[in-house]
């Protein structure tokens, strides 16, 4: 079965310094991969999704994450954060789960925290 | 466009009594999706629909809960004789048929029981 481990329970980092959130997979196959930001008490936002290709992928908002095979990895990254990026950002990964039945499988996230 | 709406954003229940939640999908969006969210996890997979029908149930918690999509639009999750570790919130999320993984997710309904 597949599973996704994000390392990092909180980070905290100053506004203008960069940013890398950890994303670790078990997966048999090709994954397909996604990070979501959720802001408090809402839903989550898409930032950006790997299928295939280029392993460098953009997303929006400044985000990009880099798809590792060998290392199982898929972290997500900025290169200069923004106040307005603290909320909790969760890495997942598709697989079927029965016949004819996809779903999303998350981490447990990672909550950011930003020092203006 | 419009996204993923649900309804209502927050529900606040007795144990025991029944509640059910409604999700409405992105419209031209064929494939839905339920999960929930405990405090300090992610979401966890319940069910899902292909347009009417109830592909995937298996993961629903108990057989308290159970999920409808009568007409391949909006869908209804009920839980009955709510147990107070049924608080959390549930989230709707919807797809395109060639684009399955690619879910986009409604704010949630936040479940408290009391």
């Amino acid at each position: 079965a597949q599973s996704v481990t994000q390392p990092d329970i909180h980070i905290t980092v100053s506004e203008g310094a960069s940013l890398e959130l950890r994303c670790n997979y078990s997966y048999g196959a090709t994954p397909y991969l996604f990070w979501y930001v959720q802001s408090p008490g809402q839903g989550l936002q898409l930032l950006l999704k790997y299928f295939s290709g280029d392993t460098l992928v953009q997303g929006i908002k400044g985000f990009e994450a880099e798809f590792k095979r060998s290392q199982s990895s898929f972290n997500l990254r900025k290169p200069s954060v923004h106040w307005s990026d603290a909320a909790e950002y969760f890495c997942a990964v598709g697989a079927q789960a029965g016949a004819g039945s996809y779903q999303l499988t998350f981490g447990k996230g990672t909550k950011l925290s930003v020092i203006p | 466009d419009t996204g993923v709406s649900q309804n209502p954003r927050h529900k606040i229940t007795k144990r025991g009594q029944n509640v059910t939640f409604r999700c409405d999908p992105i419209s031209e969006h064929n494939r839905l999706y339920w999960y929930r969210q405990t405090l300090g996890q992610g979401p966890e997979f319940l069910t899902y629909f292909q347009n009417e029908a109830q592909l995937e149930k298996s993961r629903l918690l108990s057989d308290r809960f159970s999920a409808e999509r009568p007409k391949g639009s909006f869908s209804t999750l009920e839980i009955q004789r709510t147990e107070q570790g049924d608080s959390a919130m549930y989230l709707c999320a919807s797809s395109l048929a060639k684009a399955r993984y690619t879910q986009y997710f409604g704010p949630g309904t936040r479940l408290t029981v009391l």
